[in-house]
């Protein structure tokens, strides 16, 4: 039961390189999700996407690029990292049960942006 | 503007007591609520939720109360056990958006 697999778990980037973060899920859900987490803070959504084929901002979207590749996976992309990008992100999936859609994460990919 | 907010960065209670964790928020269009628990180097996991329509939900150990007028929430542990020391997280959504904001964490520390 893999669940929602991150990857990579850790990265070390340099101002101005670019990256994409990899995430896939095994449940079927429709439903995916970007967040970063940073100290002290809750969870802020970055960009989400309801179902496969729509991509739609969150909350703190700038800087970054989504892709929903298919149903099973979700890409996040920083196209020219920043230090302030430096954070641990959290991609998550959910589905609707009686009227519940609780979303689901893996275990993060740890960002250090110098 | 922190519309989600858990004002105890940190809780220690006594294993086997009641561990009351809190959650106030301030936009009254929030019509949905849940709690995770996190640990260290994981993802959050979803512990228990309630809707707006409801003040009381009730999950094994684990019970979440909600009052509307004070736009107040709190979940409560009995008893507390060594596996609940967590971060314990509050979140919410509006007219079922798929956008959940999240309050900073409380920081549960069950002491034996």
């Amino acid at each position: 039961n893999a669940g929602v697999t991150q990857t990579p778990k850790f990265q070390v980037l340099k101002t101005g390189q670019s990256m994409t973060l990899q995430c896939a899920q095994d449940m079927n859900h429709n439903s995916m999700y970007w967040y970063r987490q940073d100290p002290g803070m809750g969870l802020r959504l970055i960009y989400y996407s309801a179902s496969e084929g729509t991509t739609d901002k969150g909350e703190v979207p700038n800087g970054y690029n989504v892709s929903r590749l298919n149903k099973r996976e979700f890409s996040l992309r920083l196209e020219s990292a920043a230090p302030s990008q430096t954070s641990v992100y959290f991609c998550a999936s959910s589905e609707v049960r009686n009227g519940v859609k609780p979303q689901h994460f893996g275990d993060g990919t740890r960002l250090s942006i110098l | 503007d922190q519309q989600v907010k858990q004002n105890s960065p940190s809780l220690s209670v006594q294993e086997g007591r009641i561990s009351i964790l809190n959650c106030d928020y301030t936009n009254s269009m929030f019509d949905y609520f849940l709690w995770y628990k996190k640990y260290p180097a994981e993802g959050p996991t979803f512990l228990i939720s309630i809707s707006s329509i409801k003040d009381k939900n009730e999950d094994g150990r684990f019970t979440v109360f909600l009052n509307k007028s004070a736009k107040h929430l709190s979940l409560h542990i009995v008893p507390s056990q060594p596996g609940d020391s967590a971060v314990y997280f509050c979140a919410a959504s509006a007219n079922s958006n798929y956008q959940l904001i999240w309050g900073a964490g409380t920081k549960l520390i069950i002491k034996p």
